[in-house]
């Protein structure tokens, strides 16, 4: 089975730019959830969709947006770039949206801003 | 809110040693505890959870944790490295007041080095 993909594997963008990343899920998951990387660091929590709608949304500004789409993918889009947007973003995917859920996570795009 | 520290950065051990890696957590509810594994290059893999049953959690590569309420700890541990246990390792906080959300929250990681 197709673990969670996500498009592209690497970007480069500069600063002021406009960035879409993409994500499936594993099939027959409903949730998708977004996280960022930063170099050195553990990832931080952006967006949690769960059945097209918003479930939860972490400490971003509002550059960064996303949606899900009817058959459970999910776009991660950040406006504006900043030199601070360089990073591994990450995709992850469960049947549910519970606290205790285990997620299972995509191997990342790498975004680099110059 | 809920937050968790690993108190190594970095540890190295020599294969068919025990691993200890060291979480404290901070939760103002009943939490959800995790650790995940990091490979180079590859995505997150849960390697086990807590969730208010045993206290003692087995997982995945011969690794287990122990929740401590008393001490707020949820250390994990391994008998034997192998050097394939080689890579970054993040204790997880899921607050069970998240509402509808699963938000995790992740410590900043420590790196494991295993050594012949």
């Amino acid at each position: 089975d197709a673990g969670v993909t996500q498009s592209p594997t690497h970007l480069i963008k500069t600063r002021g730019q406009h960035v879409t990343l993409r994500c499936s899920p594993i099939s027959g998951h409903k949730s998708v959830s977004w996280y960022q990387q930063v170099l050195g660091q553990g990832p931080q929590f952006i967006f949690q969709y769960y059945e097209k709608e918003e479930r939860g949304r972490g400490n971003f500004p509002d550059r960064f947006s996303a949606r899900q789409f009817p058959n459970y993918s999910s776009e991660l889009n950040v406006n504006a770039l900043l030199l601070g947007d360089s990073a591994l973003y990450l995709c992850a995917s469960s049947f549910f949206h519970s606290s205790n859920e285990k997620l299972f996570f995509g191997s990342g795009t790498q975004l680099s801003v110059l | 809110a809920q937050s968790v520290t690993q108190l190594d950065s970095h540890v190295s051990v020599s294969e068919g040693t025990p691993v200890l890696l060291r979480c404290n957590y901070s939760s103002s509810y009943s939490p959800s505890l995790f650790w995940y594994v990091q490979h180079p290059n590859k995505g997150l893999q849960l390697l086990l959870k807590y969730t208010s049953a045993a206290t003692l959690v087995k997982g995945i590569n011969g690794f287990e944790a122990e929740f401590k309420k008393s001490e707020t700890s949820f250390h994990l541990t391994k008998p034997s490295a192998h050097m394939s246990d080689a890579a970054e390792y993040f204790c997880v906080v899921s607050d069970s007041n998240t509402g509808t959300a699963s938000k995790l929250t992740f410590g900043t990681g420590t790196r494991l080095q295993v050594t012949l």
